[in-house]
């Protein structure tokens, strides 16, 4: 099973803040990486795919990179809604395996 | 719009089986997989499987093989997940997801269904 490591677990930041989440896999996984934010009670959401791609709607605030084992999701101005749990997900091969998530706080 | 409605909480005792329902809408329910997602508290998110809508297929992971069933009903458009031997540490909210056949990352969740096991 290919694992995945975030970091870091916790991140405390401030709105207009730049952030950055690393997400890193046991072995590679070229591009087949997703972004998913998670608010209180609810069902994780889309954020971007492909390492890059972000999905319809989402603010262009957000943005991925990456490739083979080491990925990143920015944020390049926190606004007070994005503060929130965020998880990676590769999906180059099945089990599909998560990230164990980085929890986005008020400073 | 997309939507994927599961249905309600359970509470089951250690060595029971729940099922689980998740019906779709506003799409074509054979065009797109549907997995099973789990999220125990304080855990990350755990895949348990797949099932291909169009011609029943399904996959799961060895964490839950044997203990696991996936199923479809196109004429409802409704995917199943069925867990066994249910044991404490099942306690989790259980998602339903879709994603593309090619492609197996979750545009679309259910709302989670919370089962908790207890005797």
């Amino acid at each position: 099973d290919i694992q995945m490591t975030q970091s870091p677990s916790t991140l405390s930041a401030s709105v207009g803040d730049r952030v950055t989440i690393t997400c890193r896999a046991s072995q590679s996984i070229s591009t087949w990486l997703a972004w998913y934010q998670q608010k209180p009670g609810k069902a994780p959401k889309l954020l971007i795919y492909k390492t890059s791609t972000l999905e319809s709607g989402v603010p262009s605030r957000f943005s991925g990179s990456g490739s083979g084992t080491e990925f990143t999701l920015t944020i390049s101005s926190l606004q007070p809604d994005d503060f929130a749990p965020y998880y990676c997900q590769q999906y180059n091969s099945f089990p599909l395996t998560f990230g164990g998530g980085t929890k986005v706080e008020i400073k | 719009q997309v939507q994927l409605v599961q249905s309600g909480t359970e509470v089951k005792k250690p060595g029971a089986s729940v099922k689980l329902s998740c019906k779709a809408s506003g799409y074509t329910f054979t065009n797109f997989a549907i997995h099973w997602v789990r999220q125990a508290p304080g855990q990350r998110l755990e895949w348990m499987g797949r099932v291909n809508t169009g011609n029943g297929n399904t996959q799961y992971s060895q964490e839950f093989q044997g203990r696991v069933t996936i199923t479809r009903d196109t004429s409802a458009s409704t995917a199943n997940m069925e867990l066994s031997s249910l044991r404490s540490e099942d306690t989790a909210v259980y998602y339903c997801a879709r994603s593309s056949y090619d492609y197996s990352c979750f545009d679309y969740w259910g709302q989670g269904t919370l089962v908790t096991v207890s005797s």
